[in-house]
């Protein structure tokens, strides 16, 4: 079956934009997660999302973060007015709900670039 | 709150050499730990996880040990190839609720022949 499939793969944007980036994930899976890996940084959890609850937003690192996860598959992060500190890869990953795993799968990432 | 901490690289070996990484972590809880690979130019995979102390993860001639004494989950191979070069990422995550990954800062490994 396919994996977990992100959308644009590179996306160049000028300071001051506002982008969206797309998350595909695993049919059946029920929980979806954004993660960033920029070089400043590292790793890091940005927002998860399982079924109908409440997002966890915990990790989005300012109000210019958002995401949405309609009809419990498909998410978009948005990221409004965009910053050169913006610049990342932003990797989205998913996670069945099966009491026999707790791995999470990732996509390939979104490359961010803010001029 | 949670955190993990890896040997910092790059790490640079012959083929057939053995490997370690090493990883330790600091939890509040009963974390399951993991290891992951990116390989030049993919994304993220899982190369192999343990849930419970003493567990021993394995894969593709990787080991790792669960070990909850020295909060450690070090990262072993005992004969490297060429195309285990990589960047190796060390992570723990809650049991329960979100499970989100925190990760260790990377490892870069280039294998030469």
């Amino acid at each position: 079956g396919a994996g977990v499939s992100q959308s644009p793969s590179n996306k160049v944007t000028e300071k001051g934009k506002d982008v969206e980036l797309r998350c595909d994930p695993i049919s059946g899976h029920t929980a979806l997660y954004w993660y960033r890996q920029s070089l400043g940084q590292g790793l890091e959890f940005l927002i998860y999302f399982q079924g109908n609850s409440a997002p966890d937003k915990s990790g989005l690192p300012s109000d210019r973060f958002s995401a949405e996860r309609t009809g419990g598959s498909v998410s978009t992060l948005t990221i409004q007015r965009t910053q050169q500190e913006d610049s990342a890869v932003y990797l989205c990953a998913s996670r069945s709900r099966a009491l026999s795993t707790d791995t999470q799968y990732f996509g390939p990432g979104t490359r961010l670039t803010v001029l | 709150g949670d955190s993990v901490t890896q040997m910092e690289g790059p790490v640079t070996l012959s083929e057939e050499a053995f490997l370690t990484i090493n990883c330790t972590y600091t939890a509040t809880g009963y974390p399951s730990l993991f290891w992951y690979v990116q390989y030049p130019g993919e994304g993220l995979q899982l190369l192999l996880k343990a849930t419970k102390a003493d567990d021993k993860g394995s894969n593709k001639g990787f080991e790792a040990t669960y070990r909850k004494e020295t909060t450690s989950f070090h990262l072993e191979k005992g004969s490297v190839q060429v195309s285990d070069s990589a960047v190796y990422f060390c992570a723990l995550s809650d049991q329960q609720g979100a499970q989100k990954l925190v990760f260790g800062q990377g490892t870069r490994l280039t294998i030469n022949p």
